[in-house]
C-alpha cells in the first residue's frame, strides 16, 4: 500500500527553527509537495520538490531524497503565526496526490 | 490569486437527507478535486475531474456523487446522508502538469458538514 509517514505533533520556540519530517512508500513518484494549513482554514500552498536536493523559499526550504523516500521541511526564525499543521503530499504513478495526516506545530513564546 | 468558493462554511443536516456542496474556482482551471478531511487521517479523495462532464473516482466514493457541468464549477452529492459522512470537506482545483513540473491544487475553506 501506499504510505505517508509524518510526526502527529511537534513544538518550537518562538524564533527558533524546526524541521519536519516526511517519508513515504508510493507506487511511484511525480513530486512531493508541502502545505500549512491553519485551524478552520483551507490548506495554502508551500514548496513543491521533484528532484533531490533543497529549495529555499525565504524562511522556509524543503528538502527531498527520492533514493531514501524522504522529505524535510524546515522553518527559520519562528514566528506566532507558523503555528499550524504542515501536510504533506506525493504525487504517485497515476498523478494523485497521497497525503500525510499532518504535523501540528505549536509555537511557544 | 486563485480563488476556490465553496458554497456554505458550515451545514448540518439530517440522516437520509440529499445533501449539494457547490465549488466554484475562478481561475480557469481544468482539474477539480472533493476530499474529505477528518482528525488523524490524511485528506482522502473523493470524486475528481480533469474536464467538464468527465468524472473519476477517488478512494473513497462510495455514497457520493458529483457534477462539472461547467468548467468552473464542481458539485459534491451526498445521495443519501449517512453519520460516518459528518466530515470537513474540501474542493481544489489545479491547472494540468507540464512535463515534470506538477501544478499545486489550490483549496476552497472548507464546508464543515455534520449530520444527525
Amino acid at each position: 500500500g501506499q504510505n505517508i509517514d509524518q510526526p502527529t505533533e511537534m513544538t518550537a520556540t518562538e524564533g527558533a527553527i524546526v524541521q519536519i519530517n516526511c517519508t513515504y512508500q508510493t507506487s511511484g513518484f511525480n513530486g512531493l509537495f508541502w502545505y500549512q494549513q491553519h485551524a478552520g482554514e483551507a490548506p495554502t500552498f508551500l514548496s513543491y520538490n521533484v528532484l533531490d536536493g533543497l529549495e529555499e523559499k525565504g524562511r522556509f526550504s524543503s528538502f527531498l531524497s527520492r533514493s531514501k523516500g524522504y522529505s524535510y521541511l524546515l522553518l527559520k526564525e519562528l514566528q506566532m503565526k507558523d503555528s499550524a499543521s504542515y501536510l504533506c503530499a506525493v504525487m504517485d504513478s497515476n498523478y494523485q496526490l497521497i497525503w500525510g495526516a499532518g504535523t501540528k506545530l505549536i509555537i511557544k513564546p | 490569486d486563485v480563488k476556490v468558493t465553496q458554497s456554505s462554511r458550515y451545514l448540518v443536516k439530517r440522516t437520509g437527507e440529499k445533501v449539494f456542496l457547490e465549488c466554484v474556482q475562478d481561475m480557469d482551471h481544468e482539474n477539480m478535486f472533493w476530499y474529505r478531511q477528518d482528525p488523524g487521517l490524511g485528506l482522502r479523495l473523493i470524486y475528481f475531474s480533469y474536464d467538464v462532464k468527465m468524472k473519476e473516482k477517488g478512494d473513497i466514493p462510495e455514497g457520493y456523487s458529483v457534477s462539472r457541468e461547467k468548467k468552473e464549477r464542481f458539485s459534491l452529492i451526498l445521495e443519501s446522508a449517512s453519520t460516518n459522512q459528518t466530515s470537513m470537506y474540501l474542493c481544489a482545483s489545479s491547472f494540468p502538469g507540464e512535463g515534470v513540473v506538477n501544478q499545486p491544487q489550490h483549496f476552497g475553506d472548507g464546508t464543515r458538514l455534520s449530520i444527525l
